[in-house]
């Protein structure tokens, strides 16, 4: 199985918004809807994000929305700020009952 | 709360067969319907799937590391565990388990990553 497409960096300032794009095949994401986002700081493990194309887990802010298009998910963080400076990785659980990740994307807060 | 923690050599030489053990403490790991997987990262790379094994033993593995991956689970000791055989340096990485409530929910809980590194 091939990774999902993500961008590799992406920059904003502090209070605008940005979105990362995450892109497969049908096989990756057209039967469940099962697209999640991780957030990763250095040398941490990741965190997740979203869930489910769009939904947050508890204790996650409301800056952080998802959505699904076809085969392009996408995260977007509005009123950036400083600690959201991370890598960003998609996942989505496949036909094949597998699971597998974008190459992951660094977010600037510049 | 559930927490894991991945333990085994930081060291394996090519050709040798890695062995990492998660243990899982604050919920059962064979109850429910968890799924335990394993994710490994190599320095400065993104994250790549290894496989998953259900808490009463069934598996799915990457297409790419089938060959070589098997997993399994330990319910007297609450762990589980991944071998990976005929390593090289390309498998050198950060290891992470995770868990998986059900079969399509998300990896909402992970522990916090072991290096190990492959060299001779």
């Amino acid at each position: 199985q091939s990774a999902l497409t993500q961008p590799a960096s992406v920059s904003g300032s502090p209070g605008q918004s940005i979105t990362i794009s995450c892109t497969g095949t049908s096989s990756d994401f057209g039967v469940y809807n099962s697209v999640s986002w991780y957030q990763q700081h250095p040398g941490k493990a990741p965190k997740l994000m979203i869930y489910d194309v769009s939904n947050r887990p508890s204790g996650v802010s409301n800056r952080f929305s998802g959505s699904k298009s076809g085969n392009t998910a996408s995260l977007t963080i509005s009123g950036l700020q400083a600690e959201d400076e991370a890598d960003y990785y998609c996942n989505s659980y496949t036909i094949s009952s597998t699971w597998v990740f974008g190459g992951g994307t660094r977010l600037t807060v510049l | 709360q559930v927490q894991l923690e991945e333990s085994g050599p930081g060291l394996v030489k090519p050709s040798q067969t890695l062995s990492l053990t998660c243990t899982v403490s604050g919920v059962s790991i064979s109850s429910g319907t968890y799924y335990w997987n394993w994710i490994r990262q190599p320095a400065g790379k993104g994250l790549e799937w290894i496989g998953r094994v259900y808490g009463r033993g069934s598996t799915n593995y990457n297409p790419s590391l089938r060959s070589r991956v098997s997993l399994s689970v330990d319910t007297s000791k609450n762990q589980f565990s991944l071998y990976l055989s005929s390593v090289t340096a390309a498998d050198t990485a950060v290891y992470y388990c995770a868990r998986q409530f059900s079969g399509t929910t998300p990896l909402d809980s992970w522990g916090q990553g072991t290096l190990v590194t492959v060299s001779s």
